[in-house]
């Protein structure tokens, strides 16, 4: 089945510590993104790319960061410079193309992280 | 700036009952508007999308929404409410700057009341 896989569904991370949340399509999609989601706010976008070896940051980047080294996978990092990184992570990936073939996301299941 | 608003944190409706979930925006040009569903510790599933044609747009599990150009409104509805329709409800509009990113509005729980 086409997808998308995200590991691990939870992660606990100590104080100073850096953590690589996982992201792999077998969709073939271009495009892929990473949101954070928390209570009351929304998804508010880390990063995207929209292309191999290619990466922007999105709205909230400080703190994090991102390597596009294959189509199929969009590792993020959370590093120690975040100071507030408890939330839930959520990947998509999208299809290229004009707006008339915007089938929207698909997204992973999600990981939980929690600073401990 | 482009935004979209959903201005009810939660809606309550009976089992059986039409619901309603509001969603208004704010874009320059054409909008293309989205609404995803959300289960708990789940990642967010595309019920259905409006970029040109028809302002009723029909989606996934008898859902349907409807653009209203002059109140810049595209609520969620339907017409007979299951409990398993409890969830979270996102909806969403394109950025119009030549990629695929979305703005996504606050969420809106609705709990169908058996």
């Amino acid at each position: 089945d086409g997808g998308i896989t995200q590991s691990p569904k939870y992660l606990f991370r100590k104080e100073g510590q850096n953590v690589t949340l996982s992201c792999e399509q077998n969709l073939n999609h271009d495009a892929m993104y990473w949101y954070r989601q928390d209570p009351g706010q929304g998804l508010r976008l880390i990063y995207y790319s929209q292309i191999v070896n290619d990466f922007q940051k999105g709205d909230i980047a400080e703190g994090y960061s991102v390597s596009r080294e294959k189509k199929e996978s969009f590792p993020l990092t959370v590093t120690s410079a975040q100071k507030n990184p408890t939330a839930f992570y959520l990947c998509a990936s999208s299809i290229g193309g004009g707006p008339l073939s915007d089938y929207g996301y698909t997204f992973g299941s999600g990981t939980r992280l929690t600073v401990v | 700036a482009q935004s979209v608003a959903q201005p009810e944190d939660q809606v309550n409706v009976a089992e059986g009952n039409p619901l309603t979930v509001k969603c208004t925006y704010s874009v320059s040009g054409n909008p293309y508007l989205f609404w995803y569903v959300q289960y708990p510790n789940r990642g967010l599933q595309f019920l259905l999308k409006y970029i040109t044609g028809d302002n009723l747009v029909k989606g996934s599990y008898g859902f349907e929404a409807e653009f209203n150009k002059s109140q810049t409104s595209f609520h969620l509805k339907k017409p007979s409410a299951l409990v398993s329709d409890s969830a979270l409800y996102f909806c969403a509009v394109r950025r119009l700057s030549g990629t695929y990113k979305y703005i996504f509005g606050t969420g809106t729980r609705l709990k169908v009341l058996a």
